[in-house]
């Protein structure tokens, strides 16, 4: 199975300020047709997680421009440009490359400083 | 607008079953492959089950292998997931999943005598 590790764990962040996140996975996530299944969410405190980014670096519709993906191969990073308080949340990196299984990172909170 | 809802979440004893439902609307649903994620509350996303659009394919975690099996019903719009011989680490909250996009809210399964 493929291993998704996040770093850090937590990160308080000032609002207005960048926030970045790393994932790496323990094999590469190029898949056979080119294509990269690494994908990012966002669970608010009480909510499902959402999806912000897939295959990397494309956001997903309503996801604010402030969040971008990038990456490839094993690392990858998930950016907020300025953190606004309705980010706070937990952030997990998922791969879809390797299945069955598809694995997630352990999880990123971010809070408020 | 795509709608996920599940139902049949409970208090369960060790050893038993549940069977949970997940009603999808909002968008054509026997195109897409549905999966089912859970997560032990305050911990992170662990993948559970999938199922090709028609029905003809299905994976499982390592975990639930043997003792859990999903479907679907393409004409009701619904994907299940039978659980049967339930152990108290089969707790948690169980998310219906488009194509690893889309989330229901979740049900919260918990196993205890």
């Amino acid at each position: 199975d493929v291993v998704m590790t996040q770093s850090p764990l937590s990160l308080p962040v000032t609002l207005g300020q960048p926030a970045s996140i790393s994932c790496r996975s323990s094999q590469r996530l190029v898949h056979s047709d080119g294509n990269t299944y690494l994908s990012w969410f966002q669970q608010r405190p009480g909510q499902s997680p959402r999806r912000l980014i897939y295959k990397v670096s494309n956001r997903d519709s309503g996801v604010p421009d402030r969040f971008s993906g990038s990456g490839s191969g094993t690392d990858f990073t998930l950016k907020i440009s300025r953190v606004e308080a309705e980010d706070v949340g937990v952030y997990y990196c998922m791969q879809g490359t390797h299945w069955p299984p598809w694995t997630f990172g352990q999880g990123t909170k971010v809070e408020i400083k | 607008e795509v709608q996920l809802v599940e139902s049949g979440g409970g208090l369960v004893q060790p050893g038993g079953s549940l069977r949970l439902s997940c009603a999808a609307s909002g968008f054509t649903f026997s195109s897409y492959w549905m999966h089912w994620v859970r997560q032990v509350p305050g911990k992170g996303l662990v993948w559970v089950s999938r199922i090709n659009s028609d029905g003809s394919g299905t994976s499982y975690a390592d975990s639930v292998k043997g003792r859990f099996t999903i479907s679907r019903d393409n004409a009701k719009n619904t994907v299940f997931l039978q659980m049967n011989s339930l152990r108290s680490d089969d707790t948690a909250v169980y998310y219906c999943v488009r194509a690893m996009e889309s989330w229901g809210q979740g049900t919260l399964v918990t196993v205890s005598s």
